[in-house]
């Protein structure tokens, strides 16, 4: 099956700056890799998600790359905010295209240093 | 307003006493699942189901049951709680097969057994 790794486990920046958070799967014919943010109390929710026939994805502040030869993507936050602090869980597809097949990485604990 | 229910938010038990957690969707969507999260191990899945009366192991199934008797619905089931089993737990839904619907999730039910 899928295994997803997620590095680092924890993350500190300072406010304003950027952070990157990054994964790797194992399976190759996994093609769909959403990013999730779970505020402290609060339920995952999707941030931003990338398929694997586009190799980059912004919207505003935040980005994802994927690298398919490689089974790599990562997120990208710049211009980092308090309320970006967060645990933020990738995650792929071993169902091929959708949110119903997904194995996630153990999480990055993101903190925003003022 | 579409959304995941998870009822109760907050329960504490004794090792042995079986309890139920009930989880509900008004999305109509085939797919729903649960996962535990534990510091350090992410969100890990229990079990999942592609529609009604289809169920199957996730990553960490033993000592849990589920049913799935009505599409809404799916409740998670622990008929000998013990220690280990204290977790946050998380139900979830999608549409089923891609798309692009995100994993929905409920807000969590913390479980201590003691």
């Amino acid at each position: 099956g899928e295994n997803v790794e997620q590095h680092p486990s924890t993350l500190s920046v300072q406010e304003g700056d950027s952070a990157v958070i990054k994964c790797t799967y194992s399976d190759s014919a996994s093609n769909y890799f959403p990013w999730y943010k779970q505020e402290l109390g609060k339920r995952p929710q999707l941030i931003i998600d990338i398929r694997s026939n586009v190799g980059e994805k912004k919207d505003q502040r935040i980005a994802v790359t994927l690298n398919k030869t490689a089974k790599h993507f990562s997120l990208h936050i710049t211009e980092t905010q308090p309320e970006d602090s967060a645990v933020y869980f990738c995650a792929a597809s071993r169902a091929g295209g959708g949110a119903d097949g997904l194995t996630f990485g153990k999480g990055t604990h993101l903190i925003i240093q003022p | 307003e579409a959304q995941v229910t998870q009822n109760p938010r907050y329960l504490i038990t004794v090792t042995g006493k079986k309890l139920t957690v009930t989880c509900s969707q008004n999305m109509n969507h085939e797919y729903m699942s649960w996962y535990r999260q534990d510091p350090g191990l992410g969100l890990r899945q229990i079990y999942y189901s592609m529609n009604v009366e289809v169920t199957d192991k996730g990553d960490v199934p033993e000592g849990y049951k589920v049913s799935r008797k009505e599409k809404r619905n799916f409740p998670l089931i622990l008929e000998s709680p013990s220690p280990n089993q204290t977790s946050l737990y998380f139900c979830a839904s999608t549409v089923l097969g891609g798309g692009n619907s995100p994993l929905h999730f409920g807000n969590g039910t913390r479980l201590t057994v003691t």
